[in-house]
């Protein structure tokens, strides 16, 4: 199984200040034969499911504010909030769907400063 | 609008069983494949099943394999997950899922509010 690991477990950032979590598989999730990354980056807000954030490693779903990005290739992966508000206040999990089973990191808890 | 609705959870002893279903609505459901995915209290997201557009394929985790079954039914828009023989650790919110392409892999693009399952004597 490909295990994904999260760092940190929780960070708090001040208003309008950048948040960055990173997210490392244990092994690569780059398929070669489409060179495509198989990384999602998903956002539970308190007391909902899982929103789709970022998949494809970097590629912003429909409807997300330009402020999430994603970046990172290979094992190494970062999500970025460029400018914190107070609606971002949430657990950011990590996904590899590479390979069966899909796994999630454990979650990076933001919290405003 | 992408719709999907679990039911089916609730209190359940150890060694019982229980059937969840998911109502899919506001779009092709037959085009997509579909999953499972649950959370325990307070813990993280753990993927539990998939099974593809035309139910071809299907996956499960170790930890419910040979326990949980996997089904969909095109005409009535659901998805389906029968649990046997559940156990204390199989308590959790189960959360369906759809996954944005129709056979091969791809990010969860919509989910469910979840249905609670507890296993508890």
């Amino acid at each position: 199984d490909i295990v994904m690991t999260q760092s940190p477990d929780s960070l708090a950032v001040s208003l309008g200040e950048r948040a960055t979590i990173n997210c490392k598989s244990s092994q690569s999730v780059l398929y070669s034969s489409n060179n495509k990354t198989y990384l999602a980056w998903y956002q539970q807000r308190p007391g909902q499911p899982p929103k789709l954030l970022i998949y494809w490693a970097s590629t912003r779903e429909s409807g997300v504010p330009d402020r999430f990005s994603g970046s990172g290739s290979g094992t190494d992966f970062t999500l970025t909030i460029s400018s914190l508000q107070a609606e971002d206040v949430s657990i950011y999990y990590c996904q590899q769907y590479y390979s069966t089973p899909w796994t999630f990191g454990q979650g990076t808890r933001v919290e405003i400063k | 609008e992408v719709q999907l609705v679990e039911s089916g959870g609730g209190l359940v002893q150890p060694g019982g069983s229980l059937r969840l279903s998911c109502a899919a609505s506001g779009f092709t459901f037959s085009s997509y494949s579909m999953n499972w995915v649950r959370q325990a209290p307070g813990k993280g997201l753990e993927w539990v099943s998939y099974i593809s557009s035309s139910s071809s394929t299907i996956y499960y985790a170790d930890s419910v394999k040979g326990r949980f079954t996997i089904s969909r039914d095109k005409a009535k828009n659901s998805l389906y997950l029968q649990m046997n023989s559940l156990r204390a650790e199989d308590t959790a919110v189960y959360y369906c899922a759809r996954g944005r392409y129709s056979s091969s892999s791809g990010p969860l693009d919509y989910w469910g509010q979840g249905t609670l399952v507890t296993v508890s004597s």
